[in-house]
């Protein structure tokens, strides 16, 4: 099992510019989850799936969509990006059939100049 | 709004000695606290996770505090080694919403050789 990954591992945008960050899990789980990490903030829940077809908003939101069409993946795109999305991004799965640990990805760094 | 306060910031520790770290939530509705442990470039992974039905558990060298009245809970590390320097989350979740995780803002745990 490859577990849950994440690409490209770093990416630098212009302001304006949109980019989708990759996510995929082999681990058949239901619910996929993505968070961002900034210096003094912790995590903060951008969006989340509890299955494919099914998404939802989490704390921080605004500027990013997400679709899930398959239990694999679950991509996040950024529209217009913003200098305030500068920051590392995790992506993360976990099977309703568990003890509610959530397995989380290597990460993407992203910078926007 | 953080709804789950971490401290401290940051931690240096001598080996062998005792690591604590505490954390604050102010939703009475939260029942599940993991803490997850994150070294550099990597992902967050689960270390010890606790619901508030007890005060206490312990794998290893790694003991949950829980005060369900105070609303606090706490990571106690024994024997601290060398390699357990790394950034420490507490985390909190409501019933059923385990892939919905509220971080706190994490601790960067150094432990001197």
């Amino acid at each position: 099992n490859a577990g849950v990954t994440q690409t490209p591992k770093f990416q630098v945008l212009k302001t304006g510019q949109s980019m989708t960050l990759q996510c995929a899990q082999d681990m058949n789980h239901e619910y996929m989850s993505w968070y961002r990490q900034d210096p003094g903030m912790g995590l903060r829940l951008i969006h989340y799936s509890v299955g494919a077809g099914i998404t939802d908003q989490g704390e921080v939101p605004n500027g990013y969509n997400v679709s899930r069409s398959t239990t694999e993946d679950f991509p996040l795109r950024l529209l217009s990006a913003a200098p305030s999305q500068t920051s590392v991004y995790f992506c993360a799965s976990m099977t309703i059939r568990g003890d509610n640990e959530q397995f989380f990805g290597p990460g993407t760094r992203l910078t926007v100049l | 709004q953080q709804q789950v306060k971490q401290s401290p910031q940051s931690l240096i520790v001598q080996k062998g000695g005792i690591s604590i770290i505490n954390c604050a939530y102010e939703n009475t509705a939260f029942d599940y606290f993991p803490w997850y442990q994150q070294f550099p470039g990597k992902g967050p992974a689960l270390l010890i996770a606790i619901r508030p039905d007890v005060s206490e558990k312990k794998e290893g060298r790694f003991t949950i505090s829980f005060n369900k009245s105070a609303k606090q809970f706490s990571l106690h590390i024994m024997d601290s080694q060398p390699g357990d320097s790394a950034t420490y989350f507490c985390a909190a979740s409501v019933v059923g919403g385990a892939q919905k995780l509220v971080f706190g803002q994490g601790t960067r745990l150094t432990i001197n050789p």
